[in-house]
């Protein structure tokens, strides 16, 4: 069964940009979720998603934003790019969400410049 | 927020030592589970000890869980080289729905050879 696969690996953008991070989660999941890490702040929640629906959102600005389609692929976007946007974005997913593991792809590095 | 509190931060130990984690948690969880991550790569899923279990064994790991205490322990036992990597407990609260994990700060173990 093929992992969680992101992309793209690898992303530079400049200030006031923005992005769209795709996610492809393990075959049968329907969960898929995401997060931020920092140096400085470390693995922050972003959001999660569910049957095409925002199921949990974490405690970021409006320029950070998702979506779910019909076959659970997920994006994200941020919009007006800031210098502390730069991090690893990762996705994982999960068969429901609640109470099961949590599956990582290798994660999509942004620097924004 | 960073719910968890791991300790210690960094961790060095030679080959075939034991290596032990410790995390703190401040709310009632459905279950709490370890990661690994390799050098700002994707994370890899553990383990996963649900709130009503005490202790899980997968190989070399040993993970406890002390709800009343909200503590947590990973045990690696007869390290390795290649267990070198910054671990993470992550918890899925029981007050929230679906999925969203809360992450310690990580520590950071290092094996020599």
């Amino acid at each position: 069964k093929a992992g969680v696969t992101q992309t793209p690996r690898y992303l530079i953008k400049t200030r006031g940009q923005q992005v769209t991070l795709s996610c492809s989660p393990i075959s049968g999941h329907r969960s898929v979720s995401w997060y931020q890490q920092t140096p400085g702040q470390g693995l922050q929640f972003l959001f999660e998603y569910f049957s095409e629906t925002q199921r949990n959102k974490g405690n970021f600005p409006g320029r950070f934003s998702g979506r779910q389609f019909s076959n659970s692929r997920s994006e994200m976007n941020v919009s007006t790019l800031e210098l502390g946007d730069s991090a690893l974005y990762l996705c994982a997913s999960s068969w429901s969400g609640g109470e099961g593991e949590q599956f990582f792809g290798p994660g999509t590095r942004l620097t924004v410049l | 927020s960073q719910q968890g509190e791991e300790d210690p931060q960094a961790l060095s130990i030679q080959e075939g030592e034991n290596a032990t984690m410790n995390c703190s948690y401040k709310t009632s969880i459905n279950n709490l589970q370890w990661y690994r991550q390799n050098s700002g790569r994707g994370l890899v899923h553990l383990i996963l000890i649900r709130s009503n279990e005490r202790e899980k064994h997968s190989g070399r790991l040993r993970v406890t869980l002390d709800t009343s205490k909200k503590s947590s322990s990973l045990l690696i036992t007869a390290s390795r080289a290649a267990d070198t990597a910054s671990y993470f407990c992550a918890t899925d609260e029981r007050e929230t729905s679906g999925s969203r994990l809360t992450f310690g700060e990580g520590t950071q173990l290092t094996v020599n050879p």
